[in-house]
């Protein structure tokens, strides 16, 4: 079945400073969405991706899937203490990733 | 709109009990899934729901049963808890059974088996 690699484990960030998140698949995939749980809540929606190379923004976050849709990237700009909390890909198959845990200090 | 309810929020049970974990949408959404979340390995799908009166294994069904009671309601089953079901359990639910559709997840049950 499908593998799915998510990296890193854990970031811990300056408040300001940027943070990526890399999530690979094994297989091609049809679509990757992103989620993000904050410590003690549960896993909220961030976006979706369907085309290959696409590249969409919401704010400070960079959302990419590669051109062979295998691997997707959150990117996010000047890291906030709100953006603490942990970061999910989710293939088609709604397997998930690990997740990419960010802690922030201000 | 409530989202999507799950109770209890917390539950401690002893090798061998039973329970039920109940979870209800109101958002009219045809599909409900459940996942169980341990440290470091992500969200794992149990079972999931795709319209009322079907249901599916998912990546770990092992030791669970599920019900759709109606297009609301769907509950998780532990017959004989063990220790290592202890987790936390995530309800979710979407429009429609494709992971081409947002989920919405419920606030958890934490579960501890001893």
């Amino acid at each position: 079945g499908q593998q799915v690699m998510q990296i890193p484990q854990y970031q811990h960030v300056q408040e300001g400073e940027d943070f990526t998140t890399y999530c690979n698949s094994s297989t091609t995939l049809s679509n990757i969405q992103w989620y993000k749980q904050r410590p003690g809540g549960h896993p909220v929606f961030l976006i979706q991706l369907v085309k290959s190379g696409e590249v969409k923004k919401q704010k400070r976050l960079t959302f990419q899937f590669g051109e062979a849709k295998k691997n997707s990237s959150l990117h996010i700009t000047a890291t906030q203490t709100t953006d603490v909390g942990t970061y999910f890909c989710a293939l088609n198959d709604m397997r998930f990733g690990a997740g990419t845990r960010l802690t922030v200090k201000p | 709109n409530a989202g999507v309810t799950q109770t209890p929020k917390f539950q401690v049970l002893k090798t061998g009990q039973s329970m039920t974990l109940q979870c209800a949408q109101d958002m009219n959404h045809n599909s409900m899934y459940w996942y169980r979340q341990d440290p470091g390995m992500g969200l794992r799908l149990i079972y999931y729901s795709a319209s009322e009166g079907t249901t599916d294994k998912g990546e770990v069904p092992n030791g669970y049963n599920v019900s759709r009671l109606n297009k609301r309601e769907f509950s998780l089953r532990l017959e004989s808890a063990a220790p290592s079901q202890t987790s936390v359990y995530f309800c979710a639910s979407s429009e429609e059974p494709h992971a081409t559709y947002e989920q919405y997840f419920g606030p958890g049950t934490r579960l501890t088996v001893t």
